[in-house]
């Protein structure tokens, strides 16, 4: 099965510039997340939906980060403006809903974005 | 505090040696813990999962152990090799309220030296 596809791969904005991130899921999986990885760190939830419903949302800066995800398939994070603090790796991962949380997230290869 | 703790921040062994990685959580209620793979410049990989009721599991080279009464879990890698280099991060997910949530830890760094 393709993976989940993230672009671009790498993203250099000048500060107060917007930017915006796209991620196409696996398949068939119905709950996606948007991750923000610092440089040694583990990620930190952003976003989560289930279909085309955000149902966590509580840790997205919502006063300059924005998430869509249309139809319940792909997903665009976008940032405006951006900070030189928003420099990081934005992951996305997808997996099948189960009320256990048993399935493994799947993730695709992130966007580094450095703000200069 | 992170209620996930890994240990150590990183390590370096010389290739065909052994290592064991740490991770000390406190989430509750437990539901899973998993090991992720995550190599320079790509996303977490999916090594194993533990539920409450297991206490070791392999898959292949890597072991993973888990004693939900000490809440603790470790990641044994055999016979190293140097596409081990790579972060290894201890992943918790619990109950809460409404469904479950997902606690990374801060990865360990790996460092596999021929």
């Amino acid at each position: 099965e393709a993976g989940v596809v993230q672009s671009p791969r790498y993203k250099i904005i000048e500060k107060k510039q917007p930017v915006a991130f796209w991620c196409n899921p696996i398949s068939g999986h119905n709950t996606l997340y948007w991750y923000r990885q610092n440089l040694g760190q583990g990620p930190e939830l952003l976003i989560r939906y289930e279909n085309e419903e955000a149902v966590d949302d509580s840790q997205l800066p919502k006063d300059r980060f924005s998430a869509e995800r249309l139809k319940g398939v792909d997903s665009t994070l976008k940032i405006q403006p951006a900070e030189l603090g928003d420099s990081a790796v934005y992951l996305c991962a997808s997996s099948l809903a189960n009320g256990q949380g048993l399935p493994p997230l799947h993730f695709g290869n992130g966007t580094r974005l450095t703000v200069t | 505090k992170n209620q996930v703790e890994q240990s150590p921040q990183s390590l370096i062994i010389l290739e065909g040696k052994n290592c064991t990685l740490q991770c000390n959580y406190t989430v509750s209620p437990f539901s899973n813990l998993r090991w992720y793979k995550q190599d320079t410049g790509r996303g977490p990989v999916s090594l194993t999962i533990m539920t409450f009721s297991e206490n070791t599991k392999s898959n292949g080279r890597y072991t993973a152990t888990l004693d939900a009464d000490t809440k603790q879990s470790s990641l044994h890698i055999t016979a190293s090799q140097l596409s081990d280099s790579a972060s290894y991060i201890c992943v918790v997910r619990g109950f809460n309220t409404g469904g479950f949530k997902t606690i990374f830890g801060a990865g360990t760094r790996l460092f596999v030296k021929a």
